[in-house]
């Protein structure tokens, strides 16, 4: 069965640290897809990215930045001079094609508080 | 724009009396599915479907009903509420072209329900 765990529950780091969010997954299967979700105090789920298990490369958009290692099962995420706005809890999920209902597994989420 | 759209918002009601909470897409797609999160423990799947008329159980069914009669719609229902379905009600929709589980969903901005 898939699982994701998300070890950090909760992170406080003061505005412009560097922070990462640890993100360790399980699967048997050999393709699948993983996500990160942000969530904002307001209660919404914003889509991050997805990156799917054939894609090794890690990925930069602005201050975001990914890491995905296979051989770790991990995909975590880091947040680049953190800013106030950054305060969210954030999901990884994963997601396998043999499924076939299209389920996403959550990891049960990490908070981040950004600290002025 | 495009959207999923869930009502009511928040809900606060007492044991056993029936609620439906709706959810309806603009995007013309197959899947829908419902999620519940709750503290530490993410989100998980309720029900989903993969188009009219064909729905499956999530990981968490127990005490919900689902239906879908039309391709925007997918209502979720509790036929008669407890206290341990106080929580955070997510649904979402994605359209089945492409790969199965590359898909990225889209959320609604989520419903609040307090059982008392």
């Amino acid at each position: 069965a898939q699982k994701v765990t998300q070890a950090q529950t909760e992170i406080s780091v003061v505005e412009k640290e560097d922070v990462t969010l640890d993100c360790v997954y399980e699967t048997r299967d050999t393709t699948y897809y993983l996500f990160w979700y942000k969530q904002p105090p307001s209660g919404e789920l914003v889509f991050l990215i997805r990156r799917n298990s054939f894609d090794e490369q890690n990925e930069i958009s602005g201050r975001y930045s990914w890491n995905f290692q296979k051989s770790t099962s991990s995909f975590n995420f880091t947040i680049t001079a953190s800013q106030v706005v950054d305060s969210a809890v954030y999901f990884c999920a994963l997601s396998e094609p043999g499924a076939g209902s299209y389920q996403l597994t959550f990891g049960k989420g990490t908070k981040l508080s950004v600290i002025p | 724009e495009a959207q999923v759209t869930q009502n009511p918002r928040y809900l606060i009601t007492v044991t056993g009396k029936k609620l439906t909470v709706t959810c309806s897409q603009n995007m013309n797609h197959e899947y829908m599915s419902w999620y519940r999160q709750d503290p530490g423990l993410g989100l998980r799947q309720i029900y989903y479907s993969m188009n009219v008329e064909v729905t499956d159980k999530g990981d968490v069914p127990e005490g919900y009903k689902v239906s879908r009669k039309e391709k925007r719609n997918f209502p979720l229902i509790l036929e008669s509420p407890s206290p341990n379905q106080t929580s955070l009600y997510f649904c979402a929709s994605t359209e089945l072209a492409g790969t199965s589980g590359a898909n990225v969903l889209t959320f609604g901005a989520g419903s609040r329900l307090t059982v008392l």
